[in-house]
């Protein structure tokens, strides 16, 4: 069954600290994942995107990386500010099938002055 | 409009009554879908729409239809709601790279 994983569940750290939000995904074929991020009461608004072919990409304070061998990314957030407080959702995008993009269940982020 | 809108924002509806939410957007996507997003679940997919003029099922499609008589609008009918249908429901439309946009999410409350 095509799934995506991620943790923590929720996390709480200080203004200016640095933290990792982990996505495990188990969607064959794979085509793409996504990062996304929600504000409370918004739609997800897409941060960055991998591809098979690339292990590392840089949004400005937010940097994604990809391990297809083990099907694992990260979203690795610098220097937290409080407007990072929001939900940190994964998305895989598989290359075959009706249900195209698989959610995770989101990291819940809250930045503490 | 810039980008995708849902109408209304919120909405509270006594079971059995005929909803629809609305979705509009200008970016001239050709697929459009449409999601709920309850606490503790990643967003379930409805129904979806590659093109205008036709439509699919997604994951959860019971109890909900859509229709795509353009590119712009895709509307999401709850025919008889019922309390289980309580959620949030976000539109969303993809470019031809697959980026998904989404919208700000209709609140819906069935009592």
């Amino acid at each position: 069954k095509n799934q995506v994983e991620q943790s923590p569940q929720s996390l709480i750290i200080l203004e200016g600290k640095n933290c990792t939000l982990q996505c495990n995904y188990t969607v064959s074929p794979f085509s793409n994942l996504r990062w996304y991020k929600q504000d409370t009461g918004r739609g997800p608004v897409s941060l960055t995107i991998m591809t098979f072919s690339e292990n590392t990409k840089s949004n400005g304070r937010y940097t994604a990386t990809l391990d297809a061998d083990t099907k694992q990314s990260s979203l690795h957030i610098t220097a937290s500010q409080l407007s990072d407080s929001a939900s940190y959702i994964c998305v895989v995008r598989g290359s075959s099938g009706t249900y195209k993009y698989i959610f995770g269940t989101g990291t819940r982020l809250k930045v503490l002055a | 409009i810039a980008g995708i809108t849902q109408a209304p924002t919120s909405q509270i509806l006594a079971a059995g009554r005929r909803m629809t939410l609305r979705c509009t957007q200008d970016m001239r996507h050709n697929a459009m879908y449409w999601y709920r997003q309850d606490l503790g679940l990643g967003l379930r997919l409805i129904h979806y729409s590659n093109t205008a003029g036709t439509t699919g099922k997604g994951e959860v499609p019971d109890g909900y239809s859509v229709s795509r008589a353009n590119t712009d609008d895709f509307p999401l009918t709850l025919a008889s709601a019922v309390p289980s249908q309580t959620s949030v429901y976000f539109c969303a439309s993809s470019d031809l790279r697959g980026e998904q946009f989404f919208g700000p999410g209709t609140r819906l409350t069935v009592l």
